[in-house]
């Protein structure tokens, strides 16, 4: 059964930092395109970062510097550290494959359950 | 960068059709992929490539896509499809993954 479960998420005080984590079953996330993408409460929806199979990352302008990506291959998870977190950052936070033929055609075809970060003092 | 507008709300009766709008400068020439997510739940993928239905996905939902405007029409609306909708494409101008603003569609 495919799963992308995350966790890490909490309470944090601004200037504060994460670790989040998803750990997938059903694929192997080194052979995939994984992302993140945040949902800040009552709104939509924001692609923060992504990871391809050869390694490259890349951030959306409003965490660039500030989120870190990576993944870790034998346990088959992906990760996203959070640093110098502001209250602009509060959401929740998925993580999702992304599926596709080429670049212009990708999407997120499979999405964990998301984890909630706060950030407030 | 590239900029996605979507109605905030879209109403409709039980049994009659919704259809829920995605703008954009020549979006026709992109690749548009539309998500569905209800309350307290993570988003679903329900159409992709404009028009190609995911596995799972009612029959009753179908896309388009043609000039400044893509569409998500779903038929014969159920209570079920209450939701909010979002619509996606991938632009190299700036963050690649752009979303709309999402549609809150109720089934009145």
């Amino acid at each position: 059964e495919v799963q992308l479960v995350e966790s890490g998420g909490g309470l944090v005080q601004p200037g504060g930092s994460l670790r989040l984590s998803c750990a997938v079953s059903g694929f192997t996330v080194s052979t995939s395109y994984m992302s993140w993408v945040r949902q800040a409460p009552g709104k939509g929806l924001e692609w923060v970062s992504c990871i391809y199979s050869v390694g490259s990352t890349h951030y959306a302008d409003s965490v660039k510097g500030r989120f870190t990506i990576s993944r870790h291959n034998f346990k088959n998870t992906l990760y996203l550290q959070i640093n110098s977190l502001g209250v602009e950052d509060t959401a929740v936070y998925f993580c999702a494959r992304i599926y596709g033929a080429s670049a212009r055609t990708f999407y997120f075809d499979l999405w964990g359950q998301g984890t909630l970060v706060t950030v407030s003092s | 960068s590239y900029v996605l507008t979507q109605p905030p709300s879209v109403s409709v009766a039980p049994g009659r059709t919704a259809r829920i709008t995605c703008g954009g400068n020549n979006i026709g020439s992109k690749s548009v992929h539309w998500y569905q997510q209800k309350p307290g739940q993570a988003p679903v993928l329900v159409n992709y490539y404009d028009s190609d239905r995911r596995s799972g996905t009612p029959g009753r939902f179908s896309g388009s896509n043609s000039g400044n405007t893509a569409t998500l029409t779903i038929i014969r609306v159920e209570a079920g499809d209450e939701a909010d909708y979002y619509c996606q494409v991938w632009d190299p101008s700036g963050d690649p993954w752009v979303f709309g603003g999402g549609t809150k569609l109720t089934v009145l």
